[in-house]
């Protein structure tokens, strides 16, 4: 049973192309949204995170957009540059009984050309 | 302040053997999670430990255990290996419930 579900698989954007990644997921109980990013061989890093109380947060050039109705997060890439090019995770956790237990989506891997 | 350090960094056994991963988590973090990344997903959820307890398991087998010791260090063992158990495995430190960092992993392949 796959609580959150990401999309796209993959994609490719120019430099300075905005890619965007999509997630959604069933259990309303989830309270926190985070976002890594992973380069092959190496291990998930914490990108960014939002938690519903608010509907956009931004570091840098990451932001991430949250729609509670809909259940949906997403993370935009603002001016995307080819060292940018890894694999995006999304994830959700709730807080009671669950004590920050992540659950990932499939990944996305993101490829910006120069 | 160093970060989440994983050992070995590779390894390689044989079905049927055992083998125990090693995590020091990040400086000042008592709680230690693992994961399991099969090639090509996202990371699965083993078990998480706090104050030296297992307090939360995900939907692995027994063969899978775990141990946190003192000085929050923590290990990973898993018994009996299966070629499926071939994956990349992740240790996670936190201190609140929340964010967790994740070490470099170690790269088990099951022959």
């Amino acid at each position: 049973q796959q609580q959150v579900k990401q999309s796209p698989q993959s994609l490719i954007v120019q430099k300075g192309g905005i890619p965007i990644i999509n997630c959604a997921y069933e259990n309303t109980a989830f309270d926190y949204f985070p976002w890594y990013q992973q380069f092959p061989g190496k291990g998930p890093a914490l990108l960014i995170a939002i938690r519903p109380d608010v509907s956009e947060k931004k570091e840098g050039r990451f932001t991430i957009s949250f729609n509670k109705s809909a259940k949906q997060f997403s993370l935009h890439i603002m001016d995307s540059q080819p060292g940018d090019s890894a694999t995006y995770f999304c994830a959700s956790s709730a807080k009671d009984g669950s004590w920050g237990k992540l659950q990932f989506g499939a990944g996305t891997q993101v490829v910006v050309t120069p | 302040d160093a970060g989440v350090t994983q050992s070995p960094t590779h390894l390689i056994k044989t079905r049927g053997q055992q083998v125990t991963l090693r995590c020091s988590p990040k400086s000042g973090h008592d709680t230690v999670s693992w994961y399991q990344q099969a090639l090509g997903q996202g990371p699965q959820f083993i078990f998480q430990y706090y104050e030296e307890e297992e307090r939360q398991r995900g939907n692995f087998p027994d063969r899978f255990s775990g141990h946190q010791f003192p000085n929050y260090s923590s290990e990973l063992n898993v018994n009996a290996l299966l070629l499926g158990d071939s994956a990349l495995y992740l240790c996670a430190s936190s201190l609140t419930s929340y964010e967790q960092y994740f070490g470099p992993g170690t790269r088990l392949t099951v022959t």
